[in-house]
């Protein structure tokens, strides 16, 4: 089993506040991932990172923005959260073969 | 850039039947294939994957996915479905040495019932 960790898991915020989804994974994965996920869509890479201090943004515009200071930890923060910032943010690492462990998710909405 | 296909979006059928979803990706490349699976609030976890060899791969729960490559297919399979496979399937392509980016599938949603 995974051991990928998300918090919070359920987020409900009023537009404009600044908000940090946190993601963890206790594997000492290099890869890490996020993606977002409207209800009915497909998922949609939005960052990742194969290091620390190395981020990049994925195939999905996004507002947000991700650091990697350390190995284990890739939060991912919006600055100013809109009603469109509303989805399922779903964090993700691998090691060097090419597989893909997913955490539970946060459930983001924004009123 | 890849894209990836499911064409069934909804599924529904009673245990025991067979089960096949499809899952067609664009890709000029070498790729490697998975399926997904979401159970009812849980994580979403491998099924199973193909990275090269047997273009017939097992994965866990008896489900099965054969590659064809002239197809740009790799369908999903299980001879007899039951109630517990209730869930979303997604089908995710990565190009070979692409580093783990996963390009998904909009998703297939399969209902068993009793």
């Amino acid at each position: 089993e995974a051991d990928i960790y998300q918090t919070p898991r359920y987020l409900v915020i009023g537009t404009g506040k600044k908000i940090t989804l946190e993601c963890s994974q206790t594997m000492g994965h290099d890869k890490m991932y996020w993606y977002q996920q409207d209800p009915g869509m497909e998922l949609h890479l939005i960052h990742y990172s194969y290091g620390v201090n190395s981020t990049e943004k994925g195939d999905l515009s996004s507002e947000s923005t991700v650091s990697r200071i350390r190995t284990e930890h890739f939060p991912l923060t919006l600055e100013s959260a809109r009603p469109s910032h509303t989805s399922q943010y779903l964090c993700a690492s691998s090691d060097g073969l090419p597989m893909v462990n997913f955490g539970p998710g946060t459930r983001l909405t924004v009123l | 850039a890849q894209s990836v296909s499911q064409h069934n979006h909804h599924v529904i059928l009673s245990e025991a039947a067979s089960l096949e979803l499809g899952c067609n990706y664009s890709y000029g490349g070498t790729v490697n294939l998975f399926w997904y699976v979401q159970y009812p609030g849980q994580h979403l976890q491998l099924l199973l994957k193909y990275f090269s060899g047997d273009p017939l791969v097992k994965g866990i729960k008896g489900f099965e996915a054969e590659f064809i490559k002239s197809k740009f297919s790799f369908n999903l399979r299980k001879p007899s479905v039951q109630w517990s496979d209730t869930a979303e399937y997604f089908c995710a392509v990565t190009p070979t040495g692409g580093g783990n980016k996963l390009t998904f599938g909009t998703g297939t949603q399969l209902k068993v019932e009793l």
